[in-house]
């Protein structure tokens, strides 16, 4: 069965310092991989997808992400953060038949100061 | 372009009674997904309704239940709460099947049961 970690359950970064969001997949062969946000009150919105070609993904509000088929890992990066970027991150796949039934890792809560 | 709408925002029930969310889709999706977000952890896939039919399941029992309408918009129905079904329920719409189809993702109704 495919699964999803996020192994840093809570992050706080300086505001303009950069930011790396693990994320490590289960599954035998290459997942539709999503990164989304959820911010207080609100639903998720969608950063960047990957479902195959060039592994370095580029999302909305200057995150990327890149895919490790080696390592089984899909890291969410952004090079400089902003305060308004606190919020509520997770890493989701969707495999085989289902690709679009998602499972979701547990979420990374991203602290910004200023 | 309306996005994807929820009712109602917050409810309150008590266990062994029955609750109906409601779930408006972006206009032209066809396809409505239901996810479980408990606190403190990620979204959990429910069900799928595609043009009227359900269309894949997750690990629920069959107390959790759905309609899709003609217009797409849909219904999710808990029998017997538990204090367990306490959580907030996402919906997300897509233009179609597979998860190359963009979900987006309702802000959700919060379900308390005691």
């Amino acid at each position: 069965a495919q699964s999803v970690t996020q192994p840093d359950i809570h992050i706080t970064v300086s505001e303009g310092a950069s930011l790396e969001l693990r994320c490590n997949y289960s599954y035998g062969a290459t997942p539709y991989l999503f990164w989304y946000v959820q911010s207080p009150g609100q639903g998720l919105q969608l950063l960047l997808k990957y479902f195959s070609g060039d592994t370095l993904v580029q999302g909305i509000k200057g995150f990327e992400a890149e895919f490790k088929r080696s390592q089984s890992s899909f890291n969410l990066r952004k090079p400089s953060v902003h305060w308004s970027d606190a919020a509520e991150y997770f890493c989701a796949v969707g495999a085989g038949r289902d690709t679009d039934k998602l499972i979701f890792g547990t979420g990374t809560r991203l602290q910004v100061f200023p | 372009e309306t996005g994807v709408t929820q009712s109602p925002t917050h409810l309150i029930k008590t266990r062994g009674q029955q609750v109906t969310l409601r779930c408006s889709s972006q206009s032209g999706h066809n396809t409505v997904s239901w996810y479980q977000q408990a606190l403190g952890q990620g979204p959990q896939f429910i069900f799928q309704y595609y043009r009227e039919e359900e269309n894949g399941r997750g690990n629920f029992p069959p107390r959790f239940s759905g309609l899709q309408f003609p217009n797409y918009s849909s219904e999710l129905n808990v029998n017997a709460l538990e204090l367990d079904d306490s959580a907030l329920y996402l919906c997300a719409s897509s233009l179609g099947q597979g998860g190359i189809n963009e979900q987006f993702f309702g802000p959700g109704t919060r379900l308390t049961v005691l």
